[in-house]
């Protein structure tokens, strides 16, 4: 079965520190994969998708990510956090008809 | 503006009583799909739809029915709800022009249901 495994439930982190979420997929080909982010009692917001072609795909509000198909990842990262990126982040692959979302990483940033 | 209206968005119900959670988007989207969100556990698929007419379950499906009757609205239905189903529910839409999900994927504002 496909399944989207997030291991930091929750990152604490300083303003002005880099930020690094990991991301694993578990998929035989390689899936569409994406990054959302929630804010406190928001809905889902896309921040970035990797489909094909440039393994290291930009975003919005500066966040990045590297696919490796080595390692079956797809790490989110972001050089300098800032106080408004304190919300939860999920990864999720799409594959089929059928869309699939890692647990989530709630984050924190701390001035 | 291009987006995904749900109704109610907060509703509180007994075990038992049919509720209906309406989902609507105004982008001519051909694939809708539900999901409900847990603590711990993400969000989880629970029905999709390619098209009017055409929907098939994602991996939670049990407890809920959906149908697609037109193509811009997709209601969840919870014939009898139990306290297991109390959850945030989002409702999604995207177009299927070229492949699936090139395109980006709209979210609603979330239900949250809590069933007593």
């Amino acid at each position: 079965a496909q399944s989207v495994t997030q291991p930091d439930i929750h990152i604490t982190v300083s303003e002005g520190a880099s930020l690094e979420l990991r991301c694993n997929y578990s998929y035989g080909a390689t899936p569409y994969l994406f990054w959302y982010v929630q804010s406190p009692g928001q809905g889902l917001q896309l921040l970035l998708k990797y489909f094909s072609g440039d393994t290291l795909v930009q975003g919005i509000k500066g966040f990045e990510a590297e696919f490796k198909r080595s390692q079956s990842s797809f790490n989110l990262r972001k050089p300098s956090v800032h106080w408004s990126d304190a919300a939860e982040y999920f990864c999720a692959v799409a594959t089929g008809n059928q869309f699939y979302f890692g647990t989530g990483t709630s984050l924190t940033v701390i001035p | 503006e291009a987006q995904v209206t749900q109704n109610p968005r907060y509703l509180i119900t007994v075990t038992g009583k049919k509720l209906t959670v309406t989902c609507s988007q105004n982008m001519n989207h051909e694939y809708m799909s539900w999901y409900r969100q847990d603590p711990g556990l993400g969000l989880r698929q629970i029905y999709y739809s390619m098209n009017v007419e055409v929907t098939d379950k994602g991996d939670v499906p049990e407890g809920y029915k959906v149908s697609r009757k037109e193509k811009r609205n997709f209601p969840l239905i919870l014939e009898s709800p139990s306290p297991n189903q109390t959850s945030l529910y989002f409702c999604a839409s995207t177009g299927v022009a070229g492949a699936l999900f090139a395109d980006t994927q709209y979210f609603g504002p979330g239900t949250r249901l809590t069933v007593l």
